[in-house]
């Protein structure tokens, strides 16, 4: 089946810096999502785009909806040590179905 | 609250004895969805639902069955287990028009 191509696979960073990360597949999303995971916990949803080219912010993160419609990017700002933690993206192709990239594992070092 | 909830949320059993994972959402959602999370694999969509008697395959359906008899409850069933479906299973649910999925807390399944 269809697999997101997420990086980078996990990030170590110190606190204060800028996170980037993105996401992309071979066929064309007309939605694409972004999640973090917390340990034991269901992903929460962060963002989601629905046109290509959209740039949306929810506080210190921000998203892109690629203009080719098979990428996406999330940018996390001045990174806190709560922003630990596993962030998805999701894609959605016309017909309903969800495709989720691996990953990109987060640590923030104080 | 506006919550999914799935139950169990941790369950040990044996190869060919029938399950079933319950799902609820009360949030009047159309679209329901169920997923297994497999380390180095992320979320794998198992089925999905877009509304009451209608359900379709997501990427990995095989060994699994569902039913959507009622808006609110989507459950799992796996009819005869078997230790590759081990893993961990999340439900979600959203509204039809917008695909803002909402996760439960995840049932943990291994399977002897």
């Amino acid at each position: 089946g269809q697999q997101l191509n997420q990086s980078p696979q996990s990030m170590f960073i110190q606190e204060g810096e800028d996170v980037s990360m993105n996401c992309t597949s071979s066929s064309i999303f007309n939605t694409w999502l972004w999640y973090k995971q917390d340990p034991g916990e269901g992903p929460v949803l962060l963002i989601a785009l629905y046109k290509a080219g959209e740039l949306t912010s929810n506080g210190r993160l921000t998203a892109q909806f690629g203009i080719t419609r098979k990428d996406s990017f999330l940018n996390i700002s001045a990174s806190i040590p709560s922003d630990v933690g596993i962030y998805f993206c999701a894609g959605l192709e016309y017909g309903n179905q969800f495709y989720f990239g691996t990953g990109t594992s987060l640590t923030v070092i104080p | 609250e506006a919550q999914v909830t799935q139950n169990p949320r941790y369950l040990i059993t044996v190869t060919g004895k029938k399950l079933t994972v319950t799902c609820s959402q009360n949030m009047n959602h159309e679209y329901m969805s169920w997923y297994r999370q497999d380390p180095g694999l992320g979320l794998r969509q198992i089925y999905y639902s877009m509304n009451v008697e209608v359900t379709d395959k997501g990427d990995v359906p095989e060994g699994y069955k569902v039913s959507r008899k009622e808006k609110r409850n989507f459950p799992l069933i796996l009819e005869s287990p078997s230790p590759n479906q081990t893993s961990l299973y999340f439900c979600a649910s959203s509204r039809g028009d917008f695909y803002e999925q909402y996760f439960g807390p995840g049932t943990r399944l291994t399977v002897t």
